[in-house]
């Protein structure tokens, strides 16, 4: 059974650090890495989505890497700002339409 | 713009009175997700729709049922709402495409109360 675990739960940064964000998951046979952005009480607005042939995806100031044989990827958020504070969740997809999620970063950027 | 709607974004409910909760689509994909999620934790997949065909998750509990009248909407329908089953629900669609993982886009989410 696929496993997805994100570290850490909480994290504070103040406003124009870089941050990076972990994911890992416990069967490297997926087809496709996904990193979703939650705001409170909102749902999800997916940032990048990584085949498995693939090493990373960059939009903006967002870059996802992916090695799926270690089972990890990350999630490098540059020059960070107050409006980047939400829930990062990222999911898995393996067989079928499936998607594991872990159960989220929860990010402050202070100002 | 494309996207995935989900009406209404907050319902509220009795304990026991049904309920339905309405997604549509404009992106014209063939498969449609139902999510619960409750507070500070991940999504969990309740059934999904690959065109007509519903595929039930093992562990989603008979109050929980499912409509798809056509590509565009789809329903969720709680029977007899429980206080465990106040969460948001978010509706997702993806486009299967052959060897390559489908990216998924989900609805803003109906957070629902049952009193």
């Amino acid at each position: 059974k696929q496993e997805v675990t994100q570290i850490p739960a909480a994290l504070s940064v103040p406003e124009g650090e870089n941050l990076v964000l972990n994911c890992s998951f416990t069967d490297s046979a997926i087809y496709n890495l996904q990193w979703f952005r939650q705001d409170p009480g909102k749902g999800l607005t997916s940032l990048l989505l990584i085949q498995s042939s693939q090493r990373e995806q960059t939009s903006g100031r967002l870059n996802a890497s992916l090695d799926k044989s270690s089972g990890r990827s990350t999630l490098y958020i540059a020059a960070s700002q107050p409006g980047d504070s939400a829930t990062y969740l990222c999911a898995v997809k393996a067989s079928g339409s499936r998607l594991t999620f872990g159960e989220g970063t929860q990010l402050t950027v202070n100002p | 713009d494309a996207m995935v709607i989900q009406n209404p974004r907050y319902q509220v409910t009795q304990f026991g009175k049904p309920v339905t909760l309405s997604c549509s689509q404009t992106l014209n994909h063939n498969v449609m997700y139902w999510y619960q999620q409750k507070s500070s934790q991940a999504p969990k997949l309740l059934f999904h729709y690959y065109d007509k065909d519903f595929n039930n998750e093992a562990d989603t509990p008979d109050n929980f049922q499912s409509r798809r009248p056509n590509t565009s909407f789809c329903f969720l329908d709680i029977r007899s709402p429980g206080l465990g089953d106040a969460a948001m629900y978010l509706c997702a669609t993806s486009r299967v495409q052959l060897d390559i993982g489908n990216e998924q886009f989900f609805g803003p989410g109906t957070r629902l109360t049952v009193l």
